[in-house]
């Protein structure tokens, strides 16, 4: 099994449904992130987590909101979709120790969104 | 703004050869600068980093060279082969303990047999 598991892996939607993305991790890492991919932009950061009682704003948040369900399960919702929300949606964690080796991101293997 | 600008946005190199990807930023309170890999259908895998005191890591055929002056660093995969054309973004992680990585917009490489 991964070690970090994304579902869906796909998912089409309609203009304004509500729809949730799952994340879960089997790393035993504290830090979990979510990440939005589009074509010539990288990797942006949504919303991440310390831990269960600790939820933060990254650079895109607005029209996202996520639940941190237990140290492994990071959930990432969209309340009212939109078109512009159609990327590829990556989960991540870390490790929360020192040293160079804890700083490495795993990433899941991502949920293709499209909102139409 | 926090900010990482990443180039070439696409780069075609022979068997062989030597790929360069270059990484620029702005902000100072950056402290760490990795590199992932990124193939087809998958997450981003961590290639290799650096700390901003040390001016060149190599990791096999992967070298990454950092200068904290101009504020630059670079990938350079040396002797490229077909298997790693992917996709490769360089980040930096904004200092403060929050282990939270600004990504650059990624350079898609194909190499070519």
């Amino acid at each position: 099994d991964a070690d970090v598991t994304q579902t869906p892996r796909n998912r089409i939607t309609k203009t304004g449904k509500r729809i949730m993305l799952e994340c879960s991790q089997t790393k035993g890492h504290d830090r979990m992130y979510w990440y939005r991919q589009d074509p010539g932009l990288g990797l942006r950061l949504i919303y991440y987590s310390f831990d269960v009682k600790d939820i933060n704003k990254g650079e895109i948040s607005d029209g996202y909101s996520v639940s941190r369900q237990a140290q492994a399960k990071f959930s990432l919702s969209l309340e009212s979709a939109i078109p512009n929300q159609t990327a590829l949606y990556f989960c991540a964690t870390s490790d929360s120790g020192s040293g160079e080796t804890n700083y490495g991101y795993t990433f899941g293997s991502g949920t293709r969104l499209t909102v139409v | 703004q926090q900010q990482v600008k990443q180039s070439p946005q696409s780069l075609i190199v022979q068997k062989g050869g030597i790929s360069i990807i270059n990484c620029a930023y702005e902000n100072t309170a950056f402290d760490y600068f990795p590199w992932y890999q990124q193939f087809p259908g998958k997450g981003p895998a961590l290639l290799i980093a650096i700390r901003p005191d040390v001016s060149e890591k190599k990791e096999g055929r992967f070298t990454i060279s950092f200068n904290k002056s101009a504020k630059q660093f670079s990938l350079h995969i040396m002797d490229s082969q077909p298997g790693d054309s992917a996709t490769y973004f360089c980040a930096a992680r904004i200092s403060g303990g929050y282990n939270k990585l600004i990504f650059g917009a990624g350079t898609r490489l194909a190499v070519h047999p």
